[in-house]
């Protein structure tokens, strides 16, 4: 089975910051990984599929990038509503998400 | 708009059986590979299983096998998941996907 890896587990950031989280694949995932964005209590939205593509009504200040095992989702200028879980996702053999990444304000 | 309502939680002993419901509106239900997505207190998005189109297809993670079933029905645009031998670590927040879009979740606890 494929390992996802997200770092960091926790980020602190300020409104305005450049913001990058990664994951690490255990084996080549080609481009099938996508990212999700979890607020707390609510269902998991879709941001980026296979790696760079941005979902319907994603504000562009998210993307993606990377291939093969690493990958990076950046947000370019922190807004508070960014809050949340951030959770990446392989499909590429199998499914796996990775362990999360909680994202607060400094 | 894309709309999944998941239905069927509860709380339930270990050991006994318990039905989730997907109903889905807004897209062609029988276009769609389907999933459930499962996430426990606290902790990370497991997915559970998943179903192909026409249904002839399924897939589990290991924990669920033999235990969980999963079924479609197109003609009804809905997604079942059947879950038997429940333990306490299946307790969670049960989540109906496209992968795409997602329900809002059904809490299932299981507890003596």
């Amino acid at each position: 089975d494929i390992q996802m890896t997200q770092s960091p587990s926790f980020l602190s950031a300020s409104v305005g910051d450049r913001v990058t989280i990664n994951c690490k694949a255990s084996q080549n995932i080609n481009k099938y990984l996508d990212w999700y964005q979890q607020k707390l209590g609510e269902a998991p939205k879709l941001l980026i599929y296979n790696t760079n593509s941005l979902h319907t009504a994603i504000p562009s200040r998210f993307s993606g990038s990377g291939s093969g095992t690493d990958f990076t989702l950046t947000i370019s200028s922190l807004q508070p509503e960014d809050v949340a879980t951030y959770f990446c996702f392989q499909h590429n053999s199998g499914w796996t998400f990775g362990g999360g990444t909680k994202l607060e304000l400094k | 708009e894309v709309q999944l309502v998941e239905s069927g939680g509860g709380l339930v002993q270990p050991g006994r059986s318990l039905k989730l419901s997907c109903a889905a509106s807004g897209f062609t239900f029988s276009n769609y590979y389907m999933a459930w997505v499962r996430q426990a207190p606290t902790k990370g998005l497991e997915w559970v299983a998943y179903i192909s189109t026409g249904g002839g297809s399924t897939y589990y993670r290991d924990s669920v096998k033999g235990r969980f079933t999963i079924s479609r029905d197109n003609a009804k645009s809905t997604l079942y998941l059947q879950m038997d031998s429940l333990r306490s670590e299946d307790t969670a927040t049960y989540y109906c996907t496209t992968l795409r879009s997602w329900g809002q979740g059904v809490m299932v606890t299981v507890s003596s």
